[in-house]
């Protein structure tokens, strides 16, 4: 079955690490974004990438980095600069990068900070 | 710019009774209008969209949705609440200067008493 997948399910971080949430995609979805959950927040747009090779800030991407190297990949490091990174975090990828394109979801990854 | 408005951050109904979720969004243009569904811990999934056809949407666990122009209105209904319907729910609308992004509302949490 085609889907996205995200790695780890939970994930936990130190002060002062880096750390990389995984989201791998087999639908052969050009387009692939990452948004951050909290709590009455709704969902916000930390980077997007509408092609392999090239991606965009979002709303709130101070404190994190990403790659798309590869067209069914697009991981997101979450750096020691992000002061609040607890949250969920969520994958979703879309056919092509047009406006009526559904997004579909990855299940998630929770982070917390220890 | 776009924007969307869920009126009520939690609704509680009774098992068997109307399910009607609001959601207003602001678009100087005929938006795409997206309703998901989120389940504790997972990811999004999609329920219905607008896309300028119908009006009334119909899509998946028996929820519909009508397209109000003169309201700037997009509310999500089900006639009879079944317990499995208990989620938060996200309207969203398509961000037209960022082909593919989805601007969310807050978040319906919908409760389904016995």
């Amino acid at each position: 079955d085609g889907g996205i997948t995200q790695s780890p399910k939970y994930l936990f971080r130190k002060e002062g690490q880096n750390v990389t949430l995984s989201c791998e995609q087999n639908l052969n979805h050009d387009a692939m974004y990452w948004y951050r959950q909290d709590p009455g927040q709704g969902l916000r747009l930390i980077y997007y990438s509408q092609i392999v090779n090239d991606f965009q800030k979002g709303d709130i991407a101070e404190g994190y980095s990403v790659s798309r190297e590869k067209k069914e990949s697009f991981p997101l490091t979450v750096t020691s600069a992000q002061k609040n990174p607890t949250a969920f975090y969520l994958c979703a990828s879309t056919r092509s990068w047009t406006n009526k394109e559904t997004q579909y979801f990855g299940p998630g990854t929770r982070l917390l900070v220890l | 710019a776009q924007s969307v408005t869920q009126l009520g951050s939690h609704v509680s109904v009774s098992e068997g009774a109307l399910v009607l979720l609001r959601c207003n969004y602001s678009s100087s243009v005929p938006p795409y209008l997206f309703w998901y569904v989120q389940y504790p811990n997972q990811g999004l999934q999609l329920l219905l969209k607008y896309t300028s056809a119908a009006t009334l949407v119909k899509g998946i666990n028996g929820f519909e949705a009508e397209f109000k122009k003169s309201e700037t209105s997009f509310h999500l209904t089900k006639p009879s609440a079944h317990m499995s319907d208990a989620a938060e729910y996200f309207c969203a609308v398509s961000d037209l200067t960022v082909g593919g992004k989805l601007i969310f509302g807050q978040g319906t949490e919908l409760s389904v008493k016995p």
